[in-house]
């Protein structure tokens, strides 16, 4: 099946910094999400990119498809931001979705003030 | 409008109990999927439903099963429950077809097996 790299690992900013987490995927995709999990544990929609750019507030997103990558941008980053933040794949499989999402295992976001 | 809603928040069983969890998707939703969410496995897809019929299943074993019902809520049941299964199972909704602009997950369902 897709397989879903993320990195770095884990990450650790001062408050106010930058950060770009990156998301390779093996294959060809028809959605690729970025979400945030809450310490409740809830999975937070951040980005539906396929392709192309997307920006909402202090986030940002891109997604080469051609080459397999995305990147999640966090400018000014803040104490609320921490959490993991995961990347989801759905691949495409003869133009049509597969319905499942290949989850990476995630980029642990720590925000100190 | 509503979100995904995740019946109950937290649950605790017995190995060899069965148990059933609950999700009404986002209004006009007419697909739910359910995952799996350990610290070992990470998220794990299990089954994808669209009105009523089962399109993809993950890689797990027949104790755990779902369906869907004509309004789109879904359940997903795991009979002779194993210390195993103890992890958050989340649910998520979305169009299913033309549309489609991405999954919305609920807020999860924490069971723990004893």
């Amino acid at each position: 099946g897709i397989q879903v790299e993320q990195s770095p690992p884990d990450l650790i900013l001062q408050e106010g910094a930058n950060s770009t987490l990156r998301c390779n995927f093996s294959d060809s995709v028809n959605n690729l999400q970025w979400f945030h999990q809450n310490p409740w544990g809830q999975l937070i929609n951040l980005f539906y990119i396929p392709s192309g750019t997307k920006q909402n507030g202090r986030l940002s997103a891109t997604t080469v498809a051609t080459e397999r990558y995305s990147l999640l941008y966090i400018s000014s980053s803040q104490t609320t931001d921490s959490g993991v933040y995961f990347c989801a794949v759905e691949p495409a499989y003869s133009g049509a979705g597969s319905y499942q999402l290949t989850f990476g295992k995630g980029t642990k976001l720590s925000v100190i003030p | 409008k509503a979100g995904v809603t995740q019946t109950p928040r937290y649950l605790i069983k017995t190995r060899g109990q069965q148990v059933t969890l609950s999700c009404s998707p986002i209004s006009g939703h007419r697909s739910v999927s359910w995952y799996q969410q350990t610290p070992g496995q990470g998220l794990q897809f299990l089954f994808e439903y669209f009105s009523e019929t089962q399109r993809n299943k993950g890689n797990f074993p027949g104790r755990f099963s779902g369906r869907q019902f004509s309004n789109s809520r879904s359940e997903m049941n795991v009979s002779t429950l194993e210390l195993g299964d103890s992890a958050l199972y989340l649910c998520a909704s979305s169009l299913g077809d033309r549309g489609f602009s991405g999954y919305t997950f609920g807020s999860g369902t924490r069971l723990t097996v004893v």
